[in-house]
């Protein structure tokens, strides 16, 4: 079992929806996660950190939930722009301060 | 604009032969990471070092993967003798790491690797 699992996708949406990603995560000790962006044929980016408290940066919001192990990440009023592979991250505990990265949700935001 | 440089970007060889990829971290970057993609796989970590010592390379055959950093500006992942199931994205990666916090991870383009 992979360590951090995503739905694979593809979500076709339409411009203007609401689309929500889950991830899991099997080791409870990982202490940070965070969800990064990667466009076709290119390098993964940060998209956002996930905090306990839940955040949110404009059109996009995360959350965590320690008890289920689970990490989410909500897009509203989806754009063409926003079609990608979301990689769900987490950090595990501890001095290896290297991240795992799920398999990724691909997001295809149609006109 | 600081970003991690990667060469070559693309890179085709023949079975068994040496292939070596480098890395230029961001100046002042205290922690490199290697890691390879591919369809079925994903991200996969290979390497990585703090303060250019190897931390963590468990995730890399060693039998033929070797990685380096013979300077703090310079990151080099070696394949000999190279094989097809080497193909793959290979991505560099530099953060820089303070005790107890946690710092982003800033991607090179990556090297494309076929291997024939």
């Amino acid at each position: 079992r992979k360590e951090v699992e995503q739905d694979p996708g593809p979500f076709n949406v339409p411009e203007g929806a609401t689309v929500a990603f889950n991830c899991t995560y099997s080791n409870s000790a990982s202490q940070s996660f965070f969800w990064y962006r990667q466009d076709c044929r290119k390098e993964p980016k940060l998209l956002m950190s996930v905090y306990s408290s839940g955040n949110e940066d404009g059109r996009f919001t995360a959350q965590l939930n320690r008890a289920s192990q689970y990490i989410s990440l909500l897009i509203r009023d989806s754009k063409l722009s926003d079609s990608a592979t979301y990689l769900c991250v987490a950090l595990p505990e501890g001095g290896r301060r290297a991240l795992t990265f799920g398999s990724g949700t691909r997001l295809q935001v149609q006109p | 604009d600081a970003r991690v440089t990667q060469t070559p970007r693309d890179k085709v060889t023949e079975m068994g032969q040496e292939v070596t990829m480098r890395c230029q971290p961001i100046l002042g970057h205290n922690t490199v990471f290697w890691y390879r993609q591919t369809m079925m796989q994903g991200l996969e970590l290979l390497a990585y070092f703090r303060n250019r010592a190897p931390l963590d390379d468990s995730g890399m055959p060693k039998d033929r993967f070797s990685a380096e950093m013979p300077d703090a500006t310079l990151a080099t992942l070696k394949i000999q003798p190279s094989e097809p199931r080497d193909s793959a994205v290979y991505f560099c990666a530099s953060g820089l790491v303070l005790a107890g916090g946690d710092n982003e991870q800033f991607f090179g383009p990556g090297t494309r690797l076929t291997v024939l």
